[in-house]
């Protein structure tokens, strides 16, 4: 069985700081990793995915995470937020690329000007 | 990638009536699923479509109640049954056209009243 714990249901920081969202994940098998995005009223959209290879991700909109297999981590990071930012953030893991996804709680990220 | 059309977008229905959610992608795709987020939480798988076999459902979600069909690799259904304020949620569909990337509708905010 496959689990994520999101760290953090609301992370509040100043426009300009650093965004920190953490995401641990339990899984029997080497997992495919994500993070999703979802605006108010809005479905998901992609940030970044991890399947295997290199383990720092790039997305878009500035994004990045890292998998760290030893700590069973995949936290996301953006050096400098900005007011758009701000947005629920979903942290997901499957066993494979065809299997559904298993779902953190979210984290609500706001952006303080 | 993939685009995703999904609709109604939004409704407001009344307790005890049907509706049914269509699902639609640009690409044909083996398995669609279908999950559930409820106001202020994160996202639960409903069930899993495969073209051309019944549905396969997850604890706590069974077929008389949300009934999906699924005629073809580019679509499928999910109708909500003798719904219940208690149904009152976002429903999103999902594929995965290949590359462990998964694809979301802009989902259906549904309202029982």
């Amino acid at each position: 069985a496959q689990s994520v714990t999101q760290l953090g249901s609301h992370v509040s920081v100043s426009e300009g700081a650093l965004v920190l969202l953490r995401c641990n994940y339990s899984s029997s098998v080497p997992p495919y990793l994500f993070w999703y995005v979802q605006y108010p009223n809005q479905g998901l959209q992609l940030l970044l995915k991890y399947t295997t290879g290199a383990t720092l991700v790039k997305g878009i909109n500035g994004f990045e995470a890292e998998f760290k297999k030893s700590e069973t981590s995949f936290h996301l990071t953006k050096p400098s937020a900005h007011m758009s930012d701000a947005a629920e953030y979903f942290c997901a893991v499957s066993a494979t690329g065809n299997t559904p996804l298993v779902f953190g709680k979210g984290t609500r990220l706001s952006v303080i000007a | 990638s993939a685009v995703i059309s999904q609709k109604p977008s939004r409704d407001i229905c009344q307790r005890g009536t049907s509706l049914t959610i269509q699902c639609q992608v640009d690409s044909q795709v083996t398995m669609m699923f279908w999950y559930r987020q409820q106001p202020g939480q994160s996202l639960t798988l409903i069930a899993t479509a495969n073209q051309g076999s019944e549905a396969t459902y997850e604890s706590g979600f069974v077929i008389d109640k949300f009934p999906i069909s699924r005629p073809n690799l580019t679509f499928s259904t999910l109708t909500v049954s003798n719904m219940s304020p208690e149904d009152s949620s976002i429903y999103l569909c999902s594929a995965t056209p290949g590359r462990a990337e998964a694809f979301f509708g802009q989902g259906t905010r549904l309202t029982v009243v």
